[in-house]
């Protein structure tokens, strides 16, 4: 099986702007999660989709959002951008998130913003 | 607050020689504990998972160990290669939640 894509992988953005980022999961889960990651704070979660519906959030404000299509597919979405958005923001997926299934990390997308 | 506290933050060593890496919870009630690794500018891997039943779980020169009752974990890595330079990392989860607690990470260097 394909693992975990992300897209882009890298990208550089100006403070103020939005940006999307999207992940494709492993054929046949159906559980997406987003996980921002930077050096002093490390791995944060964000949110979990699970059969198109948001299922947990993170502690995020409401300038990150995310959803999820029917193909389990998500995108994940920044609004106005600010200089401390800059990090490594992964995509896991499993087949039906919750505590005892394994997760499967993508690459992640490399997010500047300047 | 549910806290994963990993520690050394980081350790070099001699290629060849071993390690032991520790990963300390408050999770609570506990469900498994996860370690991950972490190359560079990748996504994390998973090395093991281990639920409150299991002790010792390896994954080739791996070897993690749980003691559920201390909420205490271990990482060993034996022989050390240079490929395995990452951080590694240490995610609890709580039972019936999905949500996971990560800790920091312990970054390790191998050097030649």
């Amino acid at each position: 099986k394909a693992g975990v894509t992300q897209t882009p992988r890298y990208l550089i953005k100006t403070r103020g702007q939005q940006v999307t980022l999207s992940c494709s999961p492993i054929s046949g889960h159906r559980s997406v999660s987003w996980y921002q990651q930077t050096p002093g704070q490390g791995l944060q979660f964000l949110f979990e989709y699970f059969s198109e519906t948001q299922r947990n959030k993170g502690n995020f404000p409401g300038r990150f959002s995310g959803r999820q299509f029917s193909n389990s597919r998500s995108e994940m979405n920044v609004s106005t951008l600010e200089l401390g958005d800059s990090a490594l923001y992964l995509c896991a997926s499993s087949e039906s998130g919750g505590a005892y299934y394994e997760q499967y990390f993508g690459p992640g997308t490399r997010l500047t913003v300047t | 607050k549910n806290q994963v506290e990993q520690s050394p933050q980081s350790l070099i060593i001699l290629e060849g020689k071993n390690c032991t890496l520790q990963c300390n919870y408050t999770v609570s009630p506990f469900s498994n504990l996860r370690w991950y690794k972490q190359d560079t500018g990748r996504g994390p891997v998973s090395l093991t998972i281990m639920t409150f039943s299991e002790n010792t779980k390896s994954n080739g020169r791996y070897t993690a160990t749980l003691d559920a009752d201390t909420k205490q974990s271990s990482l060993h890595i034996t022989a050390s290669q240079l490929s395995d330079s990452a951080s590694y990392i240490c995610v609890v989860s709580e039972m019936n939640d999905y949500k996971l607690s990560f800790g920091a990470g312990t970054t390790v260097t191998v050097r030649a």
